[in-house]
C-alpha cells in the first residue's frame, strides 16, 4: 500500500524567512512518481513539481527547491525568502508507475506573515 | 485558453436530494478524476475515468455515482445514500496513464458542497 505522510500540519514564518515542508512516503515499488502542489486559498490545486524516482537530482525553481533522498523516502520542500503570496496549503502526493491513483499526504498550511 | 472548469461553485442541497457536480476540460486529456476534500484533510479519489464509457471506483465511492459520455466531460451525482456529502469536490485530468507525460494530473477550481 501507498503512504505519504506530511507531519507537518501547519507552519507559521514572517516574510523572507525560509521554511521547509517535509514529505516521507511509503511504497513497494522501484518505480515511481512524486509531487507537490499548492493549494491557494482560492481552492485550485496548482501542480508544482513532479519527481521520478530514477532520478535523485535535486531540482531548484526560483525560490522552490525540493530535496529528494530515496534512501530516506522523503521528498522535501523548501521555500526560500517566503512571500505573502505563498501562503496556501501545500500537498505531496504519490503515484505508482502503473494506473493513475495519486494518494496524497495531509497537507502543511503555510502561513506567511508580513 | 486551455483548462478545466467545474460549476457551481457553491452548492447547496437540502437532505435526501440527488445532486450533480459539472467538471468540463478542454485539454484533450484523456484522464478525468473526482477527489472529496474535508476540511484539514488530504485529497481522497471517488471515481476515475480513463477513456470515455469507462469509470472506475476510487477509495470512497460508495454514495457517488459519475457517467463518461463525452471525452471533455465527467460528472459527479452525489446521491442521497451519501452519508456525510457536506465537503470540497475537486474535479482533475491528465493526459494518458502510461510513461512520464501522462502523470501531471491538472486541477479545476472544486465546488464546495454543502448539504442543509
Amino acid at each position: 500500500a501507498q503512504k505519504v505522510t506530511q507531519a507537518q500540519t501547519e507552519i507559521s514564518v514572517v516574510e523572507k524567512e525560509d521554511v521547509t515542508l517535509d514529505c516521507v512516503y511509503e511504497t513497494r515499488d522501484t518505480t515511481y512518481y512524486l509531487f507537490w502542489y499548492k493549494q491557494p486559498p482560492s481552492g485550485e490545486l496548482v501542480f508544482l513539481i513532479r519527481r521520478n524516482s530514477f532520478d535523485e537530482q535535486n531540482e531548484i525553481s526560483g525560490r522552490y527547491s525540493w530535496n529528494f533522498q530515496k534512501s530516506t523516502s522523503s521528498f522535501n520542500f523548501t521555500i526560500t525568502a517566503s512571500q505573502v503570496v505563498d501562503s496556501a496549503v501545500y500537498f505531496c502526493a504519490l503515484k505508482r508507475a502503473a494506473g493513475n491513483k495519486l494518494t496524497f499526504g495531509g497537507g502543511t498550511r503555510v502561513l506567511v506573515k508580513p | 485558453d486551455g483548462g478545466i472548469t467545474q460549476s457551481p461553485k457553491y452548492l447547496f442541497r437540502k437532505e435526501g436530494q440527488n445532486v450533480t457536480l459539472s467538471c468540463e476540460q478542454n485539454l484533450n486529456h484523456d484522464a478525468m478524476y473526482w477527489y472529496r476534500q474535508d476540511p484539514g484533510q488530504g485529497l481522497r479519489l471517488i471515481y476515475y475515468s480513463q477513456i470515455v464509457n469507462d469509470f472506475q471506483k476510487g477509495d470512497i465511492a460508495e454514495g457517488y455515482s459519475v457517467s463518461r459520455e463525452k471525452k471533455e466531460s465527467f460528472p459527479l451525482t452525489v446521491t442521497s445514500a451519501q452519508k456525510n456529502p457536506t465537503a470540497f469536490y475537486l474535479c482533475a485530468s491528465s493526459v494518458g496513464t502510461s510513461g512520464s507525460k501522462g502523470n501531471e494530473q491538472f486541477f479545476g477550481p472544486g465546488t464546495r458542497l454543502t448539504v442543509l
